[in-house]
């Protein structure tokens, strides 16, 4: 099973900053990572697959790149709706998601 | 926009079976190639895939659950069921469906909290 690390597990800032999450495999995922936002009381909401793809309606803010072992998600200017917990996925191997990275208001 | 919701019973006694059904609106679960799928979330564990089926019935599990799991899809009705046997515990958790594409979950159910109490 491969096992996705994510960090931090907190991240603190204020709205109009620069967000960036990590997401570590244990193994090669090669491309075939996604990024997952959840708000509490809902589901999780797919924003980035294929490491950067944006899912449809996804602002331009969230970005993501990487590739095999590290994984970035970038949210350029945090807007208040953003804070949130975030998850990456991967596929490659079977379907496994990270811990979480929560983004909370500063 | 397709929709899916969660129904089944939200206590469960330990040594039964999880029994939960995800209707679909907004979309056929016999169109296009995508698959449907089961997920949990639990604090300690956070997100856990389970299984998912194709239109065709085809499935895969999630190895860690693949005894206990049966995933199955009834066209006719327009949804698709979990069924997770000799429960315990540690099976307590939100459980999702979701419809899936490229194996990755683009659409998801608001989400049922089942419970595994005597």
């Amino acid at each position: 099973e491969i096992v996705l690390t994510q960090s931090p597990a907190t991240l603190s800032l204020s709205p109009g900053e620069r967000a960036t999450l990590s997401c570590r495999a244990s193994q090669s995922v090669s491309s075939y990572l996604a990024w997952y936002q959840q708000k509490p009381g809902q589901a999780p909401r797919l924003i980035i697959y294929d490491a950067s793809n944006r899912a449809t309606g996804i602002p331009a803010r969230f970005s993501g790149s990487g590739y095999g072992t590290d994984f970035t998600l970038t949210i350029s200017s945090l807007e208040p709706e953003d804070f949130a917990v975030y998850y990456c996925q991967q596929r490659n191997n079977w379907l496994t998601f990270g811990g979480g990275t929560r983004v909370e208001i500063k | 926009q397709v929709q899916l919701q969660e129904s089944g019973p939200g206590l469960v006694k330990p040594s039964e079976t999880l029994s939960l059904t995800c209707t679909v609106s907004g979309g056929s679960v016999s169109s296009g190639t995508y698959y449907w799928a089961w997920i949990r979330q639990t604090p300690g564990k956070g997100l856990e895939w389970i299984g998912s089926i194709s239109k065709s019935g085809s499935t895969y599990y999630n190895a860690s659950l693949k005894t206990r799991v049966t995933i199955s899809v009834d066209t006719s009705k327009n949804e698709f069921s979990l069924n997770l046997s000799s429960v315990t515990a540690a099976d307590t958790a939100v459980y999702y469906c979701a419809r899936q594409e490229m194996s990755y979950f683009e659409s998801w159910g608001q989400g049922s909290l089942v419970s595994v109490s005597s």
